[in-house]
């Protein structure tokens, strides 16, 4: 499987800034993923980054709210924008990839709280 | 809309005993693909086991099993011998078009010494 790496893997950001966190893949990967994990929930997604076209947002997810970029095969950054409490969460990347097709593999996450 | 419904907020199991994890799942699709993912406390998403709808043969890794039934639209998951690596969170999921995945609520497991 891919390796996957993210950053930061925590923060603590006041309500009204941004954050961008970057996922990082050690292979080159068609599909990217971003997911939200609310405090004791399970993932939801938030959208579909491809290279080279714009992200793919999910119902109740705006691209002013999260922008995402992609601009190579092995690289995508999600940006969380004027942040309110209520974006804490862990945010996840994942990547369609490795030897067994329609399979997703997970970064370690970034725990993300607004105060 | 894809739906996954996992009905067990919490299980637990005694070390070396056998757990079955439930799930059910609503699609119109004919071939999916279905996931078991674990969620240890450090919030890494694992890869578990992956069971390919048009193949009627159960998957199997190691410890872990499913058993899959298309019609009645059931993936459990089964863990054998049970370690206390195994406590985690364990989240059911379904890939849906484009490759998204539609993730249950989670099933806490407590492996007990």
């Amino acid at each position: 499987s891919a390796v996957i790496s993210q950053k930061p893997s925590r923060d603590i950001c006041q309500r009204g800034t941004s954050l961008t966190i970057q996922c990082q893949v050690d292979s080159q990967v068609t599909m990217m993923f971003w997911y939200r994990q609310q405090p004791g929930q399970s993932l939801t997604l938030i959208a579909t980054a491809n290279q080279g076209s714009e992200a793919t947002y999910e119902s109740g997810f705006v691209i002013d709210k999260f922008p995402i970029s992609r601009p190579n095969l092995t690289f995508s950054t999600l940006t969380v924008s004027n942040m309110s409490p209520e974006d804490s969460s862990i945010y996840l990347c994942s990547v369609d990839s490795g030897r067994a097709l329609n399979t997703q593999y997970f970064g370690p996450g970034t725990r993300l709280t607004v105060l | 809309a894809q739906t996954v419904t996992q009905s067990q907020p919490e299980m637990s199991v005694q070390e070396a005993e056998t757990v079955t994890l439930s799930c059910t799942y609503d699609t119109s699709e004919s071939d999916y693909y279905l996931f078991w993912y674990k969620q240890p406390p450090s919030r890494q998403m694992i890869l578990v086991i992956r069971q390919e709808a048009y193949k009627q043969q159960n998957a199997t890794e190691n410890r872990f099993s499913v058993n899959f039934q298309k019609a009645a639209k059931s993936f459990s998951l089964k863990i054998s011998d049970s370690q206390l690596g195994d406590a985690a969170m364990y989240f059911c999921a379904q890939e849906t078009s484009g490759s998204r995945l539609t993730f249950g609520e989670g099933t806490q497991l407590t492996v007990n010494p």
